[in-house]
This record gives C-alpha cells, sequence and structure tokens, in this order.
C-alpha cells in the first residue's frame, strides 16, 4: 500500500509553454502534498505544501505565479511550470501524507527539460 | 526555521563493514526524524524513522539513534553490501504540527566488492 504516482515521468518542452504535473496518491487519501525540486547530486528542495481545498503555501523564494499549485482532491494535486524557461529544468518530486500523518510517501518523480 | 547539517556528503566502504551518516538540526521542537534512501533517477524511499519519545530504533541491519540534548540523530548500516549502494537523506520535523520535512544535503555511500 501507500503508493504515489506521477505523470509525466519526464517531458521536454519549448521555452515559454506551459507543462503540468500531476501527482496522484494512488490507495490512500492525502490531505497535505508537499512539491519538491531536486538538481543532480543535490538535496530536496521544498517548494511549496499543497492542502487540499485551500492555496497552497510557498517556500520563501518560489514563485507562486510561475509555479501554479492546485489541490482538488484528497488524491491529486497539480504543479503547473507557466511560462517554462530553460532554468526551470530540473527533477520535480511530489510526496504524499496520509490523513494519518504517519510519514510522506514519495513520487517517482518528473524531470522537465526546457529547450 | 529548522536547519539540518548532513555528514559526510560522501561515504567509500568495504563490503562488510559498518556506515555511519551524522544528522544535527537546529529546532528543538521537531521531533521526527525519517531517513530516506533514494538510488540514481528513483524515488525517495524511507528506510527507518525515529520520534523523539525513544532514543534508539532498529530494523535488521540498520538503526538509527537519537541524541536530543544534543540534538543530533545517526544512521548506522552494520553489514553493508553493494545494493546499500545509493544517497541517503535525513530530514526533521514537527509532525505533531503538520509540519514540513526538511532534508540535510544527502551522503553518496559507495559500497566496495
Amino acid at each position: 500500500g501507500a503508493v504515489v504516482s506521477q505523470h509525466p515521468s519526464r517531458v521536454i518542452c519549448k521555452s515559454g509553454t506551459s507543462v503540468k504535473i500531476e501527482c496522484r496518491s494512488l490507495d490512500f487519501q492525502a490531505t497535505t502534498m508537499f512539491w519538491y525540486r531536486q538538481f543532480p547530486k543535490k538535496s530536496l528542495m521544498l517548494m511549496a505544501t499543497s492542502n487540499e481545498g485551500s492555496k497552497a503555501t510557498y517556500e520563501q523564494g518560489v514563485e507562486k505565479d510561475k509555479f501554479l499549485i492546485n489541490h482538488a482532491s484528497l488524491t491529486l494535486s497539480t504543479l503547473t511550470v507557466t511560462s517554462a524557461h530553460p532554468e526551470d529544468s530540473s527533477f520535480y518530486i511530489c510526496s504524499a501524507r496520509g490523513l494519518r500523518g504517519a510519514w510522506d510517501v514519495f513520487g517517482p518523480g518528473t524531470r522537465l527539460l526546457v529547450l | 526555521g529548522e536547519n539540518v547539517e548532513q555528514h559526510p556528503s560522501t561515504l567509500s566502504v568495504q563490503e562488510g563493514d559498518s556506515a555511519v551518516i551524522k544528522c544535527t538540526y537546529s529546532d528543538s521542537a521537531s521531533n521526527y526524524f525519517p531517513w530516506y534512501k533514494q538510488e540514481l533517477g528513483k524515488r525517495p524511499q524511507l528506510i527507518i524513522d525515529i520520534r523523539s519519545n525513544v532514543g534508539e530504533k532498529k530494523d535488521q541491519r540498520i538503526a538509527v539513534t537519537l541524541n536530543k540534548t544534543a540534538k543530533h540523530f545517526s544512521l548506522h548500516i552494520t553489514e553493508t553490501q553493494p545494493e546499500d549502494s545509493a544517497v541517503y537523506f535525513c530530514a526533521a520535523s514537527k509532525s505533531n504540527q503538520g509540519g514540513k520535512l526538511i532534508f540535510g544535503q544527502g551522503t553518496e555511500l559507495s559500497v566496495k566488492p
């Protein structure tokens, strides 16, 4: 149990376009989902905390108008990278925390390449 | 806010030896300390965690110790195997407040056969 999926697993897009990444908890309800960004050989940098039915809480330095987060249900959160630029190229990972809040389960990640 | 420091950044051991990774945290209110293993290109996987009401927890070859006074916790892997090679991350949070995980910088462990 406790599986989180992400879609797509990798995406290549042109500069200026928008990309949507989905994070789903497959067999449990997630009251909270987290979005991270990870650079090669680096740690996980928290971008925002997403709670179902409310606005996301963004970490300092993360542009909320550029990284749009929607947590419409207890099993789905989406991250939209708007007007993507090459510097947005990265590995984006979500995690989901269940109703009991035992621990965070990570998705497989989405590798974004902006040309 | 919370800050987590992790050392060493790289660790190379011979198969069968033990490996120890150490983390310190700054917020004394943190009460949940998980360890994640991440293989190249894969998702982080929880391998063990500890809460502030215990000082040590063990699961087969893996153990974690916590010193709340000194605000540090360590991961111990005994009888290391090549498949233990990966990047390990420690983290800290205030779980009873729905807190976010703050991750350490990661340790790249290499187990040589």
